[in-house]
């Protein structure tokens, strides 16, 4: 059975804290994104990677860095949390360059206090 | 720009009732069309995946239709159950590359 793990389910930091969101999957999949979720906003995307130490901006990258030291590991991080990045975090993989199925992680919930 | 909108944005109805949530794109070049649901705090889990040249497919009780000229897709749901209670998230890719474009989804909740 296919799986995408996201390391915490529930969060709560404080503002200007450093948080890294961790997303490793266990199919081999060349792709791995990371997306935020709000209410009315649906799922917009921040970074994603197609290869290892390979990373490509999203739509709404600003606030956020990643990194992908091996193929099946895709962090997030925010170098300094802010209220506005409360949120529902998730992360995604997929295999080969045009995209297959997208398989998801459950998602992490951030609160930045 | 490319642009997925979904309707109705909520909706409610009895558990043994069918519903059907619509899509339109105005996605260019179009690839592929998804439908995703996601369980209240969960991550998206897809249910059908439709390609240009595919004007349905099914997955259980669940069946989704594409009209590639109107560029509309629909999720239809026969004989619902409480379990199907969820967002429903159409998702449209490019022609190229892994770019997605996300509907805002439905949320659709089943009552006893």
């Amino acid at each position: 059975d296919v799986k995408v793990t996201q390391s915490s389910r529930y969060l709560v930091k404080r503002t200007g804290e450093k948080v890294f969101l961790e997303c490793v999957q266990d199919m081999d999949h060349e792709n791995m994104f990371w997306y935020r979720q709000d209410p009315g906003l649906g799922l917009r995307l921040i970074y994603f990677s197609y290869d290892v130490k390979m990373k490509e901006k999203g739509d709404i990258p600003e606030g956020y860095s990643v990194s992908r030291e091996k193929k099946e590991r895709f962090s997030l991080i925010l170098e300094s949390a802010s209220t506005n990045q409360t949120s529902m975090y998730l992360c995604a993989s997929s295999s080969g360059r045009n995209t297959g199925e997208l398989f998801f992680g459950e998602g992490s919930r951030l609160t930045v206090l | 720009k490319n642009q997925v909108e979904q309707s109705p944005q909520s909706l409610i109805i009895l558990e043994g009732k069918n519903c059907t949530l619509q899509c339109n794109y105005t996605v260019s070049p179009f690839s592929n069309l998804r439908w995703y649901k996601q369980d209240t705090g969960r991550g998206p889990v897809s249910l059908t995946i439709m390609t240009f040249s595919e004007n349905t497919k099914s997955n259980g009780r669940y069946t989704a239709t594409l009209d590639a000229d109107t560029k509309q897709s629909s999720l239809h749901i026969t004989a619902s159950q409480l379990s199907d209670s969820a967002s429903y998230i159409c998702v449209v890719s490019l022609n190229a590359g892994n770019m997605l474009t996300f509907g805002g989804g439905t949320r659709l909740m089943v009552k006893p």
